[in-house]
């Protein structure tokens, strides 16, 4: 079973519409958690972060994390052509060694039509 | 431009080839990461220096790859006599980390693509 797991699309949503973009991941103690987005041929940007269970929110972007149900989402709100790439979900898991590694998933591609 | 910079940004070279990249982190930072990136997948992390000192190598690092972050500055990832597989985007990312925070962020730079032919 891969440790991070997201569904790779294409996820399409109308300008203006809310995406939503999920992540599920193995059960690990003490993780972190990472929105990144990668236009095509570029490199990964962050977009969020989220380190406890709830809601945060910055601009139009919303990082959900669940932990009992072990899944992280994103949610953009007012989709953009502009927002159309790949968003990878990356954790950190604490498993007691010396590196805070970066766990991908394979990415959620999205597409907003205008 | 303070981000994490990489060089060269594109890479051609035969099977066979010795390729070396080269990483400058953001100034300050004192962890950098490598990954590999291949069409369709997310990043696979490769190796991790927390200044000077190599910390961890992933079982993907095989013989044929080395990394070095002299003085804890910039690093280098060489990959000796290449194959085709190793055609990917490398990818080189920086944090400022401190004891055994796992909360910290890392920069990516725009990463290296690598063609073996």
């Amino acid at each position: 079973q891969k440790e991070v797991e997201q569904n790779s699309g294409p996820l399409s949503v109308p300008e203006g519409a809310i995406a939503s973009l999920n992540c599920t991941y193995s059960d690990r103690v003490s993780q972190s958690f990472f929105w990144y987005r990668q236009y095509s041929g570029k490199s990964p940007e962050l977009i969020m972060s989220i380190y406890s269970n709830g809601d945060k929110e910055d601009g139009r972007f919303t990082a959900q994390l669940n932990k009992a149900s072990q899944y992280v989402s994103l949610l953009i709100r007012d989709s953009q052509p502009s927002d159309s790439a790949t968003y990878l979900c990356a954790v950190i898991w604490d498993y007691g060694g010396a590196t805070n590694k970066l766990i991908f998933g394979t990415g959620t591609l999205l597409a907003v039509q205008p | 431009d303070t981000g994490v910079s990489q060089d060269p940004r594109h890479k051609i070279t035969k099977r066979g080839q010795n390729v070396t990249f080269r990483c400058d982190p953001i100034s300050e930072h004192n962890r950098l990461y490598w990954y590999r990136q291949t069409l369709g997948q997310g990043p696979e992390f490769l190796t991790y220096f927390q200044n000077e000192a190599q910390l961890e190598k992933s079982r993907l690092l095989s013989d044929r790859f080395s990394a070095e972050r002299p003085k804890g500055s910039f690093s280098t990832l060489e990959i000796q006599r290449t194959e085709q597989g190793d055609s990917a985007m490398y990818l080189c990312a920086s944090s400022l980390g401190s004891g055994g925070m796992n909360m910290e962020t890392q920069y990516f730079g725009p990463g290296t693509r690598l063609l073996v032919l």
